[in-house]
Order: structure tokens, then sequence, then C-alpha cells
């Protein structure tokens, strides 16, 4: 089956350094994928939407110059958090949508969970 | 604009017995998906069931069945014969024209032995 992972899966890192999160579709290709913030006991909210190639799409605010998004290639893409703050401590998931296949699928990541301390 | 209303925050359920998660949506698009996702305390999204606005027939996969009811905009899922391994989050969400999936606030399903 589809397979996408994260890595990496929890991370601590000082208040004011930059993180960066990886997600890759293991054995399809994925033209593009979506990212995702959940706060403890809350939904999913979206985060941006990241295509292959181009720039990625931000949900409306969402800051775009902290949370850094490329999609380098059908089976990569990054989040990088930039100058974390406590405030951005979250769990963060990812999913892709495979380039074949029926339109609906979107398979996601194991998540990151991120502390900022 | 999309909107997913899961209004049981929490539920309790026997083992061996039915439970029904309710979910309404709001959508002015013409087709949509619907889904339910399992999310247990590990945090991986598990995916449950799909139904397709135009499908006819109600999607079922395994013990899990989706009560879709268009014309209320709701999709219920139901989990038969629960099991203890059912305890977790469960939320429904919609995808509209643009891909984007927009999930409900969840609904917490606790089985008791």
């Amino acid at each position: 089956g589809a397979v996408v992972s994260q890595h990496p899966s929890w991370v601590i890192c000082k208040s004011g350094t930059s993180v960066k999160i990886e997600c890759r579709s293991l054995d399809f290709q994925a033209t593009t994928m979506f990212w995702y913030r959940q706060f403890p006991k809350q939904s999913l909210m979206l985060m941006a939407t990241s295509n292959e190639g181009s720039k990625a799409t931000y949900e409306q605010g969402v800051e775009k110059d902290k949370f850094l998004i490329n999609h380098a290639s059908l089976t990569l893409s990054t989040l990088t958090v930039t100058s974390a703050h406590p405030e951005d401590s979250s769990f963060y998931i990812c999913s892709a949508s495979p380039t074949s296949g029926r339109t609906y699928e979107q398979y996601f990541g194991p998540g990151t969970r991120l502390t900022v301390t | 604009a999309q909107k997913i209303t899961q209004t049981q925050p929490g539920m309790f359920v026997q083992e061996k017995e039915a439970v029904t998660l309710d979910c309404t949506y709001d959508t002015s698009d013409q087709s949509y998906g619907l889904f339910w996702y399992k999310q247990p305390s590990s945090g991986e999204m598990i995916f449950l069931i799909y139904q397709g606005s135009y499908d006819e027939q109600n999607a079922t996969e395994g013990r899990y069945s989706l009560n879709f009811q268009k014309a209320r905009k709701s999709a219920n899922l139901v989990i038969s014969a629960s099991q203890l391994g059912d305890s977790a989050m469960y939320f429904c969400a919609m995808e509209g024209y643009d891909y984007k999936l927009s999930f409900g606030a969840g609904t917490t399903v606790t089985v008791r032995a």
C-alpha cells in the first residue's frame, strides 16, 4: 500500500532556532502534498498545499515566511519552521496525493511532534 | 466555504455493541467527497471509509459503514461490533473541488470491556 513517512517523528528545539520536517512518499509519486497542524485534543488544520515544482499555497492566517515549504521532487516535501517559538509547539502532519489513481486518495504521514523550549 | 460539524465530543460504547458517530456538513460544491479517519493515541491518521457525493449506495468497509443522507447533509459513521482497539479519536472530513480536506472537531470513542 501507499506509505508516507515523516522525519523526524519528534523534535525538541530551542526558541529562535529553525526546524526542518521532511515528508516522503515511499512507494508512489505525489504531485501534491498537504501540511496540517494539530494541537492537543483538537482537529487538523490545513496549513498549506505543496505542489511539486511550484510555490506552496498557504491557508489564510498561516505565515508563509515562518513556515517555509519546499516540494523539490515528486516524493519529497519539506516544512521548515523558522525562528521557532513555544507557541509553534504542535503536531505537524503531512499527506500526499498520488499523481495517478483515484483523485480522492490522500495518504497521511505518521506526524512530527515539535516542542519548542 | 466548507464546514464539517461533529457534535459529540466523546462517547462510551460497550465492547461488541454498535456505535454511531454523527457528522453534518455544509458546502456549495456540487461534487465532493466525505471521509472518516481514525486517530489513535499514536497520532497516525487511519483512513476508514469514503463516500462520494454522487454515490447512490452507502459506503461500507468491513465493520464500518457510512450512513449518507445527502438531502440532510449528513454522513454518519457506524462502527459495528466495537472492539477495544476501536478506542480513538474519529474525524469526519470533506474534500471539495480543490482536493483540500476540511476536518470536523472529532469525536473521542472509548470502548469499555
